[in-house]
């Protein structure tokens, strides 16, 4: 199985500020990889899939980018409704595989 | 708009069985992949199960393989989770989430609220 890793395991920022997670897999999954942003309570959202793509409707602000193993996930300017946690996961291969999250919230 | 809703969770005792369904509007189902992902209480998402748009293709998590059946019924726009020899491990609110295709791996563009399914005696 394809393992996930991310990093930080959480972070704090101040609002405005540029928020970086990075997400590394354990073998070649091309661009097979999404994220996704949980808000408490609520279900899982997509924000970017096939690593950079921004699904329609999400704010500008967030991007992706990488391919391989590595890939890195950015909040360019960070707003209060930005509170979750933030998923990678990939879909290379059976079975899909999420990270373990980044938590985010305002310093 | 797209809808998913989930039913058939509870409390269950360890060894028992439980069947998961997920009603699915909005969208033609016969022409997506579903899958099933589980969250613990105060853990991350856990992919559970997939199926493709014809159930030519389905996996399974290699926590839930041999004990969890995965199976849809497009004629009802239906997704179902068949859950056997149930865990506390297992103890979970489960999403049904629909992708973005109709291949069993790719996007998930939306999910369900979820049904909370606690395994204890």
């Amino acid at each position: 199985d394809i393992q996930m890793t991310q990093s930080p395991s959480s972070l704090s920022a101040s609002v405005g500020d540029r928020v970086t997670i990075t997400c590394q897999a354990s073998q070649d999954i091309s661009n097979y990889l999404n994220w996704y942003q949980q808000k408490p309570g609520k279900a899982p959202k997509l924000l970017i899939y096939d690593a950079s793509n921004l699904e329609t409707g999400v704010p500008s602000r967030f991007s992706g980018s990488g391919s391989g193993t590595d890939f890195t996930f950015t909040i360019s300017s960070l707003q209060p409704e930005d509170i979750a946690t933030y998923y990678c996961q990939q879909y290379d291969n059976l079975p899909v595989t999420f990270g373990p999250g980044t938590k985010v919230d305002i310093k | 708009e797209v809808q998913l809703v989930e039913s058939g969770g509870g409390l269950v005792q360890p060894g028992r069985s439980l069947r998961l369904s997920c009603a699915a509007s909005g969208f033609t189902f016969d022409d997506y992949a579903m899958h099933w992902v589980r969250q613990a209480p105060g853990k991350g998402l856990e992919w559970v199960s997939g199926i493709s748009w014809n159930s030519g293709s389905i996996g399974y998590a290699d926590s839930v393989k041999g004990r969890f059946t995965i199976s849809r019924d497009n004629a009802k726009n239906s997704l179902y989770l068949q859950m056997n020899s149930l865990r506390a491990e297992d103890t979970a609110l489960y999403y049904c989430a629909k992708l973005a295709g109709p291949a069993v791996a790719g996007s998930i563009d939306y999910w369900g609220q979820g049904t909370l399914v606690t395994v204890s005696s």
